[in-house]
């Protein structure tokens, strides 16, 4: 089982409407997360991190946790052709390191 | 503002040449890591440093070594290079008491 899944795409959402991504992870002692946004080409780009059960929203985006069912997801709201990148979820391990997902390419219609 | 650089961002390569990555931080980071990432793989870490001259291997270290020779400097090594090792290489930086890493730029590294 691979430490971090996440939905598998690509996600098309036309301009406006609420991107929703998921992803799940399998070490029960997480206690950090991050959604990072990597454009075509470019690195990976840190948007949110999340530390403790419910919401935190940053403007248009709004990170949910829950550790009991091992799951955080990421809404986009209003979403801009901006937007269209892949949206990695990151989950601490041991010793300061990070296991990613394979990631959700999202593209935004206008 | 955090910046994490790296020495090239396209490199080419022939199998069997010794190739030198670098990556340099400017926030006094004591964390630094090298992954590779791979269409379908994701990022996979190759090799973390949690100090000068400290490292440890991580995930895929085969064929790979790393030098810390300064704080703000970590070097990737592939000593014989490989076709395999055709990919994008991406380094990052962190305090010791947050997990949040920053990444370089990235080098897109091609072996021929």
């Amino acid at each position: 089982q691979k430490e971090v899944e996440q939905n598998s795409g690509p996600l098309s959402v036309p301009e406006g409407a609420i991107a929703s991504l998921n992803c799940t992870y399998s070490d029960r002692v997480s206690q950090s997360f991050f959604w990072y946004r990597q454009y075509s080409g470019k690195s990976p780009e840190l948007i949110m991190s999340i530390y403790s059960n419910g919401d935190k929203e940053d403007g248009r985006f709004t990170a949910q946790l829950n550790k009991a069912s091992q799951y955080v997801s990421l809404l986009i709201r209003d979403s801009q052709p901006s937007d269209s990148a892949t949206y990695l979820c990151a989950v601490n391990r041991d010793d300061y390191k990070l296991s990613f997902g394979a990631g959700t390419t999202v593209t935004v219609r206008a | 503002d955090v910046k994490v650089t790296q020495s090239s961002r396209y490199l080419v390569k022939r199998t069997g040449e010794k190739v030198f990555l670098e990556c340099v931080q400017d926030m006094d980071h004591e964390n630094m890591f090298w992954y590779r990432q791979d269409p379908g793989l994701g990022l996979r870490l190759i090799y973390f440093s949690y100090d000068v001259k400290m490292k440890e291997k991580g995930d895929i270290p085969e064929g790979y070594s790393v030098s810390r020779e300064k704080k703000e400097r970590f070097s990737l090594i592939l000593e014989s290079a490989s076709t395999n090792q055709t990919s994008m290489y991406l380094c990052a930086s962190s305090l010791p008491e947050t997990d949040t890493q920053y990444f370089g730029p990235g080098t897109r590294l091609t072996v021929l």
